[in-house]
């Protein structure tokens, strides 16, 4: 299976503060890479897929980038509301790989 | 609008069999650009898929190796829903377990969570 990592495992963070987060994996992945969001309580929310396409609704200081091993998950401006856990994913191959999460919470 | 939404016991014993059902709602299970898929999420192994059934001409299903010898998913037609069995249940697979559909390999769609436990 592919393995994903990802850093740092929490942040804290002042709002308005630039929030990123990498995800690494284990080997080449092209850009079958996604980014979801998951708030205590509730099911993961799609925000980014294919490395860096902006899931329809999903605010755009939420962006991605990446290709190969080497992803990165940005937040332009942090929110109140942005406290969560992030998880990379992965689906080059089966089985469907998420990487531990990053908590992020405000400063 | 579309929606998925599980239904299934939340207490589960030792060596029985975990079975939980997602009715789907704004959609069709045999979806020809769908997969239907569970996973589940646990304080130890994170957010783990365990598999999915899709219908391409024909059904086929797909498992994760760790669970593949214990689980069946199967999609029901006549009631739009699919379901997920997991026989031989250890206290190892407590957790919130979703349903979530696949439009492309990213899951768009999530059900609300089951929270079972395995427990005499």
């Amino acid at each position: 299976d592919i393995q994903m990592t990802q850093s740092p495992s929490s942040l804290s963070a002042s709002v308005g503060d630039r929030v990123t987060i990498t995800c690494q994996a284990s080997q080449d992945i092209s850009n079958y890479l996604n980014w979801y969001q998951q708030k205590p309580g509730k099911a993961p929310k799609l925000l980014i897929y294919d490395a860096s396409n902006l899931e329809t609704g999903v605010p755009s200081r939420f962006s991605g980038s990446g290709s190969g091993t080497d992803f990165t998950f940005t937040i332009s401006s942090l929110q109140p509301e942005d406290i969560a856990t992030y998880y990379c994913q992965q689906y080059d191959n089966l089985p469907p790989v998420f990487g531990p999460g990053t908590k992020v919470d405000i400063k | 609008q579309v929606q998925l939404q599980q239904s299934g016991p939340g207490l589960v014993k030792p060596s029985q069999t975990l079975s939980l059902t997602c009715a789907i709602s704004g959609d069709s299970v045999s979806s020809n650009s769908a997969a239907w898929n569970w996973i589940r999420q646990s304080p130890s192994r994170g957010l783990e898929w365990l598999g999915r059934t899709y219908y391409r001409s024909k059904w086929y299903n797909d498992y994760a190796v760790s669970v593949k010898s214990r689980i069946t998913i199967n999609p029901d037609t006549s009631k739009n829903q699919f379901s997920l069995q997991l026989n031989s249940v250890t206290p190892e697979d407590t957790a919130v377990y979703y349903c979530a559909r696949d439009t492309g390999g990213w899951y768009s769609l999530w059900g609300q969570g089951t929270l079972v436990t395995v427990s005499s």
